[in-house]
């Protein structure tokens, strides 16, 4: 079975500060993995995801995460924070072994500070 | 290309009512899953349906059902609501393929009174 822990449920940073949200998961099988971003009163949308191509994966909105084996680990990123970039966003898990359901992580609420 | 659409937006219900939610994939993708959101729980998987036959279930009772239909469209009922069935309802569609990911309708914010 997967499951997905993001770190802080809520990260609050200053505008131009560095982006870090962590998320580690736990997957018996080879995983798949994403980040997705939600704004208020909307659905998900996709950041970025990871599919054993290249641990350091670009997203967009100048997001990115590396997929660290050793440390089960899917941390996202971003150099510089903007006011847009308030929002929930999720990481989830996904098995490479057959058709299993997306497990998402708790959420990890961003505010960005002025 | 079209995204995900769910109908409708809002929903304002009381307890004992049942619901029904619709949800239209993108063009092309075969399977649809359903969550629940909720601040206390987060998101949770409800169901996941491809070809007209639900592959996987989630942990949930009885009262919430699905059903697609043949043009891939969704839908989700719950019957005999409670107040704890407020939440958002998302559904997301996406390719065949493990490892594909999902893309997300805008959800459908149901209120139990």
């Amino acid at each position: 079975a997967q499951s997905v822990t993001q770190l802080g449920s809520h990260v609050s940073v200053s505008e131009g500060a560095l982006v870090l949200l962590r998320c580690n998961y736990s997957s018996s099988v080879p995983p798949y993995l994403f980040w997705y971003v939600q704004y208020p009163n909307q659905g998900l949308q996709l950041l970025l995801k990871y599919t054993s191509a290249a641990t350091l994966v670009k997203g967009i909105n100048g997001f990115e995460a590396e997929f660290k084996k050793s440390e089960t680990s899917f941390h996202l990123t971003k150099p510089s924070a903007h006011m847009s970039d308030a929002a929930e966003y999720f990481c989830a898990v996904i098995a490479d072994s057959g058709n299993t359901p997306l497990v998402f992580g708790k959420g990890t609420r961003l505010s960005v500070i002025a | 290309k079209a995204g995900v659409t769910q109908t409708p937006r809002y929903l304002i219900k009381t307890r004992g009512q049942q619901v029904t939610l619709s949800c239209s994939p993108i063009s092309g993708h075969r399977s649809v899953s359903w969550y629940q959101q909720t601040p206390g729980q987060g998101l949770q998987f409800l169901f996941e349906y491809f070809s007209e036959t639900q592959r996987n279930k989630g942990n949930f009772p009885g009262r919430f059902s699905g059903r697609q239909f043949s043009n891939s469209r969704s839908e989700m009922n719950v019957s005999t609501l409670e107040l704890g069935d407020s939440a958002l309802y998302l559904c997301a569609s996406s390719l065949d393929r493990v490892g594909n990911e999902q893309f997300f309708g805008p959800g459908t914010r149901l209120t139990v009174l």
